[in-house]
């Protein structure tokens, strides 16, 4: 199974809004509502931020929301903090058991 | 409060076998499916696989031929063994809860770092 393709690296300033998709197939992302997004800060371990595509768990700011079309999920960050500089990934479950991780994007707050 | 704490080996050589476990606390081995997974460093995640309580497991296929996971609910832990390891299983090796919705990873352990070499 191949990772699913994440843009390297995507930046805005404070206050704005990002976007980061999350590409994979039929397989994967296309075939389940079963995505979900992790932050990850240096050195620390992955933080559940969206889980099963749309849903927030607990504790997480309502500034993080999912969507997905197609094969094509997205994580967008509204109002941008600097706290909020860190690696997201995405992941999927998949047609054969399985699970994949995206290749990880690196957000940037200017 | 649900913690996973990982244990084993921090260096291994060539050829042999990998193996940690993971100690779980604040929740039952029994009420969810376990995941191990690895990130080399500087590197994105990898999932290698995970067990149900049951001991149903499924595995990533690119490590299914040296890879086994196991669950011991007397002692509410699981295991990975990895067999044949190259420089290339270098990694953090992570302990997971698919928990929340069933298929997304919500409680992390802090992470082994397993170095290959000889």
């Amino acid at each position: 199974q191949s990772a699913l393709t994440q843009p390297a690296s995507v930046s805005g300033s404070p206050g704005q809004s990002i976007t980061i998709s999350c590409t994979g197939t039929s397989s994967d992302v296309g075939a389940y509502s079963y995505v979900s997004w992790y932050q990850q800060h240096p050195g620390k371990a992955p933080k559940l931020m969206i889980y099963d595509v749309t849903y927030r768990p607990s504790g997480v700011s309502n500034r993080f929301s999912g969507s997905k079309s197609g094969n094509t999920a997205s994580l967008t960050i509204s109002g941008l903090q600097a706290e909020d500089e860190a690696d997201y990934y995405c992941s999927s479950y998949t047609s054969i058991y399985t699970y994949v991780f995206g290749t990880g994007t690196k957000v940037t707050v200017l | 409060q649900v913690q996973l704490q990982e244990s084993g080996p921090g260096l291994v050589k060539p050829s042999e076998t990998l193996s940690l476990t993971c100690a779980v606390s604040g929740a039952s081995i029994t009420s969810s499916w376990w995941s191990w997974v690895r990130q080399p460093p500087g590197e994105g995640l990898e999932w290698i696989g995970e067990t149900s309580h049951r001991g149903t497991t499924h595995y990533n296929p690119s490590l299914k031929s040296r890879l086994s996971i196991s669950v011991d609910k007397t002692n509410n832990q699981f295991s990975l063994k990895l067999t044949s390891v190259t420089a290339a299983d270098t990694a953090v090796y992570k302990c997971v809860r698919n928990g929340v919705g069933g298929h997304a990873f919500d409680y992390w352990g802090q992470g082994a770092l397993v170095t290959v070499s000889s």
